[in-house]
């Protein structure tokens, strides 16, 4: 079975522009988290979708960032316009409950590195 | 905020040496999970403990939820090499939909 997928893995930008991250959930799952890991501040949580709808976008850092869900396998994290303390490795994960249900399964990251 | 802290942050050691890393919290957890991840990759679960004093063993690695259920170590017996990676403790937020993370700890086994 096909986990999660994210694309790209790697991405350089330069300051201001637009950079899109994609992740395929697995199939049947319909809990989708979108979190943030670097060195200083560890994985944080960015947003949760439950069956497509944002239920938690609290830990989104600002209105450069935003997140849909377009169907029940598919999300992207958008972030415009970019800026060099946004670097950092993106990770989304999917469970197939409401939620957070036992286990989260990540994907395998976007390093994101912006000039 | 329910917070999880966890030492050492960074650990290197030879290969054949026992280990114990912690993760503390100031806030009962309904449970607490340990999950493992490898250079370029994603996090991956190793253990979820749910009743206080529990003991979990997967093969060399050792899983204990303090009584009181705000701590949790993990042990491993005789390390080798591919034991390397980021040992992160998680547990649920408040609310119960969300997982909060430790920052880590950072292990390399030499061999």
């Amino acid at each position: 079975d096909a986990g999660v997928i994210q694309s790209p893995r790697h991405e350089v930008t330069e300051m201001g522009q637009e950079v899109t991250l994609r992740c395929k959930l697995i199939s049947g799952h319909n809990s989708l988290f979108w979190y943030r890991q670097t060195m200083m501040r560890g994985l944080e949580l960015l947003i949760y979708f439950n069956n497509n709808v944002p239920i938690d976008d609290s830990g989104m850092p600002e209105d450069r960032f935003s997140a849909k869900m377009p169907n029940a396998s598919f999300s992207t994290l958008k972030i415009q316009p970019s800026e060099p303390r946004d670097s950092a490795v993106y990770f989304c994960a999917s469970t197939p409950g409401q939620g957070y249900t036992g286990e989260l399964f990540f994907g395998e990251g976007s390093r994101l590195t912006v000039l | 905020t329910q917070l999880l802290e966890q030492s050492p942050q960074f650990l290197s050691i030879q290969e054949g040496e026992n280990l114990t890393v912690y993760c503390n919290s100031s806030s009962v957890f309904s449970s607490l999970q340990w999950y493992r991840q490898e250079p370029g990759e994603g996090p991956v679960l190793l253990v979820t403990v749910v009743t206080g004093g529990e003991v979990k063993k997967l093969k060399r690695l050792t899983f204990q939820f303090g009584d009181a259920r705000k701590d949790s170590s993990l042990h491993i017996t005789a390390a080798q090499p591919g034991d390397t990676g980021l040992y992160l403790c998680a547990g649920p937020h408040s609310g119960y939909s969300t997982l909060t993370f430790g920052k880590g700890t950072m292990l390399l086994v030499s061999p």
